[in-house]
């Protein structure tokens, strides 16, 4: 079974564009969350949906959003790109909402010039 | 959001027994404590999850004391492939009743020859 694919996997943009980034859970994976990682730091929670809802957000501004597609499928979207955006963006997904191992993907690396 | 803790860098020998803690206050009662290994440009990789006492698989060892505001990883015989980042993640309920995810800050460890 393949893992969580995210895409793309390197990417480049200008501060002020938008930015869209892919996930695609484990097969049957209805948990999808997502995280932002900067060099040198741990991962930070940016959202988690389960089965198409929102359960939970970080302390990110209203220009990250996100979404949950019937198929569990994630898109991540960052508007209004700032230069502190450029890092490394993680999916991960798992069978339940709050318990069991969370499966990472090899994460989409944002640079902003 | 309730702040987790742990030690910046440990280092060790071959052989040697790691312990890893990690302090998380205003954990939710219904929420477990994992923690997950990172290499460098890699996502990170599920190593254990508790709820309390203690718990054991091929790898690693997770102690949690009644309390839960705390956690220790213990790696029996660390090799030189076990220099890494650690981090423990566990639930927080946000001010907001939302719920996030939170990493700790990492431990990063250095197995020498």
């Amino acid at each position: 079974d393949a893992g969580v694919t995210q895409s793309p996997t390197h990417l480049i943009k200008t501060r002020g564009q938008h930015v869209t980034l892919r996930c695609s859970p484990i097969s049957g994976h209805k948990s999808v969350s997502w995280y932002q990682q900067v060099l040198g730091q741990g991962p930070q929670f940016i959202f988690q949906y389960y089965e198409k809802e929102e359960r939970g957000r970080g302390n990110f501004p209203d220009r990250f959003s996100a979404r949950q597609f019937p198929n569990y499928s994630s898109e991540l979207n960052v508007n209004a790109l700032l230069l502190g955006d450029s890092a490394l963006y993680l999916c991960a997904s798992r069978l339940a909402e709050n318990t069991g191992e969370l499966f990472f993907g090899e994460g989409s690396r944002l640079t902003v010039l | 959001l309730a702040k987790t803790t742990q030690p910046i860098s440990m280092d060790s020998y071959e052989g040697q027994e790691v312990n890893i803690t990690c302090s998380h206050n205003n954990i939710a009662t219904n929420d477990y404590i994992t923690w997950y290994q990172q290499f460098p440009s890699q996502g990170p990789r599920f190593i254990i999850q508790g709820y309390k006492t203690k718990v054991t698989n091929e790898v690693a060892s997770l102690f949690i004391p009644a309390d839960r505001k705390s956690s220790t990883l213990s790696l029996p015989r660390v090799s030189l492939s076990d220099t890494a980042v650690y981090y423990c993640l566990v639930g927080d309920i946000m001010d907001t009743g939302r719920r996030a995810l939170t990493f700790g800050s990492g431990t990063r460890l250095q197995v020498q020859p």
